[in-house]
């Protein structure tokens, strides 16, 4: 049974609409992750959080907002998707201190 | 901030050899160092990690060395199998700001037959 599971797990939307990635952990972890993977970039941080209502920001956090409603759920929001934000998505979780991350399955996205 | 770099971007090796990945970092004060193995078309799992109180850690045919000195750290795989083809990804985080976690770009390591 997947404890981190995302959705969509694919998805093309044109420039400048709203995307919304959303991430379900059933971990009962505190902090949760979202990176996205390009070739030649490995992974990279986008926005974190380690409580719910709260959000922090990554290493690129440019043109993504997120959402933590609930310990549970962690939203990632591009408001007006852009071609360079074509990538795959990851989510994971984590307990902390030098623990293991957990990763969803990846949310593909295209834009065009 | 930290930074991981990983060096070989692509690997080959023959099955049954060995297959080194190296990786260093910046930080001097990270202290906890993972890898994750990504298969084709499927998310990323943990292998194996070692922490700075130690310099030599192994899981089966997985052998992780850390050169503090030298802020290096290498997955070695012995014996290796046409199953651990897939992208290897180091990290680093710091134990005291955990959550960070940073990673290197990626080897791709084909084990050929």
């Amino acid at each position: 049974e997947a404890a981190v599971t995302q959705s969509p797990r694919s998805k093309v939307a044109v420039t400048g609409g709203k995307v919304t990635l959303s991430c379900h952990q059933t971990n009962n972890h505190d902090y949760m992750y979202w990176y996205r993977q390009d070739t030649g970039h490995g992974l990279r941080l986008i926005h974190y959080s380690y409580v719910a209502d709260s959000t922090e920001k990554g290493d690129i956090p440019d043109g993504y907002k997120a959402s933590r409603p609930s310990q549970e759920n962690f939203s990632l929001i591009l408001e007006l998707a852009s071609l360079s934000q074509t990538a795959v998505y990851f989510c994971a979780t984590y307990r902390g201190s030098g623990n293991t991350l957990y990763f969803g399955e990846g949310s593909r996205l295209i834009v065009v | 901030g930290e930074k991981v770099e990983q060096h070989e971007s692509t690997l080959s090796v023959r099955e049954g050899d060995s297959a080194v990945i190296n990786c260093t970092y910046t930080d001097t004060a990270s202290s906890y160092f993972p890898w994750y193995k990504q298969e084709a078309g499927k998310s990323l799992h943990f292998v194996i990690d070692i922490r700075s109180n130690v310099d030599r850690k192994q899981s089966q045919r997985l052998i992780v060395l850390l050169d503090k000195k030298a802020k290096r750290f290498s997955l070695h795989i012995t014996a290796t199998q046409p199953e651990d083809s897939a992208i290897y990804f180091c990290a680093a985080s710091l134990d005291t700001n955990a959550y960070k976690v940073i990673f290197g770009k990626g080897t791709h390591l084909h084990v050929l037959p």
